[in-house]
């Protein structure tokens, strides 16, 4: 499958201060990007869809204010976390989606724990 | 709306032993994907098993099968010959086949399965 990176794979912030992960589809063109949220031992929870070139489309009760997804190119999205607080504290994975083969699949990057003091 | 149901919250299995993980869903869809995924400590999400609802004979993959049942909405997880490397967080998944902003993942709330030596 393909390779879907994320950096940083772990960022300590202050509360107050903006964060942005970078979500990287190595070798596969990703027409939809997927941000999830997961808390221990907890299921991943769905934040935004992106297509690319597009405006994100939120899950209910997400911020888009907060929670910033650019998804500018097929191989590129970014999440930024702005005004961060101690209870976004949480471990942010994306996921990578397209057409491959004739297919649709969807590949995981490996998370970025995010930590708000 | 489509949902996932996992029962387990945890299994244990010995090692070389077979353990069955148990997923139901509630669709009105007929044409629909269904997923078994592994997220181990490193909390990287794998792609286990993949089962076509529009295709009566159970997925596998090595030791990994499926027992699709689709009047029931039954989609279990087998493991056989579990090894240590099995131990992690399973997640059930559905995704309708109909594509566009259907294509996001609905995930169950998980099962984390140890394996005892």
């Amino acid at each position: 499958g393909a390779v879907v990176s994320q950096h940083p794979s772990w960022v300590i912030c202050k509360s107050g201060t903006s964060v942005k992960i970078e979500c990287r589809s190595l070798d596969f063109q990703a027409t939809t990007m997927f941000w999830y949220r997961q808390f221990p031992k907890q299921s991943l929870m769905l934040m935004a869809t992106s297509n690319e070139g597009s405006k994100a489309t939120y899950e209910q009760g997400v911020e888009k204010d907060k929670f910033l997804i650019n998804h500018a190119s097929l191989t590129l999205s970014t999440l930024t976390v702005t005004s961060a607080h101690p209870e976004d504290s949480s471990f942010y994975i994306c996921s990578a989606g397209g057409l491959a083969g004739g297919l649709w699949e969807q590949y995981f990057g490996p998370g970025t724990r995010l930590t708000v003091t | 709306a489509q949902t996932v149901t996992q029962s387990q919250p945890e299994m244990s299995v010995q090692e070389a032993e077979t353990v069955t993980l148990s997923c139901t869903y509630d669709t009105s869809e007929s044409d629909y994907y269904l997923f078994w995924y592994k997220q181990p400590p490193s909390r990287q999400m794998i792609l286990v098993i993949r089962q076509e609802a529009y295709k009566q004979q159970n997925a596998t993959e090595n030791r990994f099968s499926v027992n699709f049942q689709k009047a029931a909405k039954s989609f279990s997880l087998k493991i056989s010959d579990s090894q240590l490397g099995d131990a992690a967080m399973y997640f059930c998944a559905y995704r309708s086949a109909y594509g566009g902003a259907t294509n996001k993942l609905i995930f169950g709330t998980g099962t984390l399965l140890a394996v005892q030596p």
